[in-house]
């Protein structure tokens, strides 16, 4: 088992270029979530996903877009990217829906928007 | 929504004293509480939980504790080692419609010096 897996690892990009950030789950989770760290700020919520097909806004969505074609997989798109997005971004995924469900987390894609 | 307040922001001890890390929380319906050890260059990972029909709980050098009435629960590390130099995160599961959305604190910055 991989776990969640996250790619790419690092990222530069320039403001205004998109890219599309892709997380990967082998557990078979129903849920999936995006998060973005700054220091001294803890993980804030962008956006998650209670399954296959479906998304919802978290904490901070503004400026993001995400996708879950596919069970285990689910996108995070940066369509102009700006420099407050400058940040680490976790992706996590938990199985149930009920009072408890541990989160796993993927190891992080540290962005940087010049 | 359910705020998450987490103190200290570091804490600094030597090898072999016990640490002690506080939060508190707002949503007095939320019933679970997970903690979630942080390394460098790592994603978060549970280290301990806690259910609210729990007072306490312990696993080996780690106890959680809750305070339902007063709505706030610790994280203790006792016989603390170099290796347990990390961020902490303290965490709340929302209820009703949002029983499966984290609110994390702020993280606390652990040195553990030898």
């Amino acid at each position: 088992n991989a776990g969640v897996t996250q790619t790419p690892k690092f990222r530069v990009l320039k403001t205004g270029q998109s890219m599309t950030l892709l997380c990967a789950q082998d557990m078979n989770h129903e849920y999936m979530y995006w998060y973005r760290q700054d220091p001294g700020m803890g993980l804030r919520l962008i956006h998650y996903s209670v399954g296959e097909g479906t998304t919802a806004k978290g904490e901070v969505p503004d400026g993001y877009n995400v996708s879950r074609l596919k069970k285990q997989n689910f996108l995070l798109g940066l369509e102009s990217a700006a420099p407050s997005q400058t940040s680490v971004y976790f992706c996590a995924s938990s199985r149930t829906s009920g009072s408890f469900g541990e989160q796993f987390f993927g190891p992080g894609t540290r962005l940087t928007v010049l | 929504g359910e705020n998450v307040e987490q103190h200290p922001s570091t804490l600094s001890v030597q090898e072999g004293d016990s640490a002690v890390i506080k939060c508190t929380y707002s949503d007095s319906a939320s019933n679970y509480f997970p903690w979630y050890k942080q390394e460098l260059g790592k994603g978060p990972q549970l280290i301990i939980d806690i259910r609210s029909n729990v007072g306490e709980k312990k696993d080996q050098r780690i106890a959680v504790t809750l305070n339902k009435t007063a709505k706030h629960f610790s994280l203790h590390i006792t016989e603390t080692q170099p290796e347990d130099s990390a961020v902490y995160f303290c965490a709340a599961k929302g209820s009703g419609g949002s029983n499966y959305k984290l609110t994390f604190g702020k993280g606390t910055l652990l040195t553990v010096n030898p």
